[in-house]
């Protein structure tokens, strides 16, 4: 009964390779997001997708490319990658327009290590 | 821009003493949010704040926000081993905000010594 699954749970790769990470929620939500944890448990908001449509997209090299084909499903595609891209990703998702704010529900994370 | 600070950003307690986390923003919030992070593990939702001068119980856990809603904390007492783990406070902001956006703090990581 997962809520948010995301794959893999660990992925190491090197340099310059692509790869894509995987997340679903089967909580009914409407907004997914992908968070980026550094190694000083930082938690940076990278995207935000509400009912398939992009709303919010900070500064995040082009070569990390959101895709989310239905509202269950975010899935994150990296070019490109480089070492600095190594940290712990986090797909989460909550139901907007919920009266006082929409606590996130957090996937397990996927640890990516770029070698 | 909208900015959530969080201290102290280290908590090393012996097991049994009180343990607090402080969260301030630059802006008046809508609502508060704190999680619990246990290590190797992912943030998992505590609880939410949303009326001035609340005050919530989980516990041995109370949560307060801020007359002005601009603050938080969290205030652990007789901290227990279990409770290691980083807690984050997320704002979310009453303007300019983007649909269902929230405001992390950097967090506070906490040890507790048996």
């Amino acid at each position: 009964d997962t809520a948010v699954s995301q794959t893999p749970k660990y992925l190491v790769t090197q340099m310059g390779n692509d790869k894509s990470i995987k997340c679903e929620q089967n909580l009914g939500h409407d907004t997914m997001y992908w968070y980026k944890q550094d190694s000083k448990k930082f938690l940076k908001i990278m995207f935000s997708y509400n009912n398939k449509e992009l709303i919010i997209n900070e500064t995040v090299p082009n070569r990390f490319s959101p895709k989310s084909p239905d509202k269950a499903h975010l899935n994150l595609h990296i070019n490109s990658l480089e070492l600095g891209d190594s940290a712990v990703y986090f797909c989460a998702s909550s139901q907007a327009g919920t009266p006082g704010g929409s606590p996130l529900h957090f996937g397990n994370g996927t640890r990516l290590t770029v070698t | 821009g909208q900015q959530v600070m969080q201290i102290p950003q280290y908590q090393h307690v012996q097991e049994g003493e009180d343990f607090t986390t402080y969260c301030n923003s630059s802006t008046t919030l809508s609502n508060i949010q704190w999680y619990k992070q246990r290590p190797g593990g992912h943030p998992v939702f505590l609880i939410q704040l949303v009326k001035s001068g609340e005050v919530k119980k989980q516990k041995r856990l109370t949560f307060q926000f801020g007359e002005a809603k601009k603050n938080s904390s969290l205030h652990i007492t007789a901290t227990q081993t279990t409770d290691v783990g980083t807690y984050f406070c997320a704002g979310q902001a009453t303007r300019g905000s983007t649909l269902g956006r929230l405001y992390f703090g950097r967090g506070t990581q906490l040890t507790v010594w048996p």
